[in-house]
């Protein structure tokens, strides 16, 4: 059974960088699908922030993009991303999630069950 | 980008009962319309692949319709379970966006 979990810090200072990861067990994380991150501001909507192919290939949201990276670590199977320069903005909850095709980014059909990050000084 | 406009933003109904909300897009997205339900303190969960195919294990009183950029989420029979938040997200095209959400409440 495939499971995603996702492990942050809790609490990050303003203009540092947000380093999330989700560990993901009973599936390679480098042998199909794609994988992505949602987050959710406290009592918002849901919000994307990027993709990555399990070749490496990366999409990222614009607003984010300047400050974004995503990647694996193959050796935890794990995906991580960073988000640098945060702010107060950046406080939410961050989801982990694997697309339902193999090949093709057509959905988030399988999340973990979220990592609350809390920007503050 | 895409912008996605749920309607209601939040309605609500009796045990029994059948609703529907709707998802428009800014411009056509054939059906690369997906639905998610949410409940307080958990993660989404994906209902309806694009438009209208059930996902594995949902229940068949959810149903799905549309293409182009009217969309809709009918759920017949409400159950207890059934009163949570639903999300549309469209995947036509990069950045993913979702709708804002509609909570169904008893």
């Amino acid at each position: 059974q495939v499971q995603l979990q996702e492990s942050g810090p809790g609490l990050v200072k303003p203009s540092e960088t947000l380093s999330v990861t989700c560990g993901v067990s009973g599936y390679s994380i480098t042998s199909g699908y794609f994988w992505g991150w949602v987050r959710q501001s406290p009592g918002k909507g849901l919000e994307w922030i990027a993709n990555i192919s399990h070749k490496g290939r990366t999409y990222y949201t614009p607003s984010l993009k300047s400050r974004l990276n995503l990647s694996f670590d193959t050796s935890k199977n794990a995906m991580s991303l960073r988000l640098s320069s945060v702010t107060a903005a950046d406080t939410a909850i961050y989801y982990c999630a694997r697309s339902g095709s193999s090949d093709w980014p057509d959905c988030f059909a399988m999340w973990g069950q979220g990592t609350m990050v809390t920007v503050s000084s | 980008d895409i912008h996605m406009t749920q309607s209601p933003s939040s309605l609500s109904a009796s045990i029994g009962d059948r609703v529907t909300i709707t998802c428009r897009a800014s411009q056509s997205i054939a059906t690369y319309l997906h639905w998610y339900q949410q409940h307080p303190g958990k993660a989404p969960k994906l209902l309806m692949s694009a438009a209208s195919t059930l996902h594995t294990g949902v229940p068949s009183s959810f149903s799905g319709g549309g293409s182009g950029t009217d969309f809709t989420l009918t759920i017949n029979n409400l159950r207890p379970e059934d009163f949570a938040t639903y999300f549309c997200l469209q995947t036509f095209s990069t950045p993913w966006t979702f709708g804002q959400g509609t909570r169904v409440d008893i």
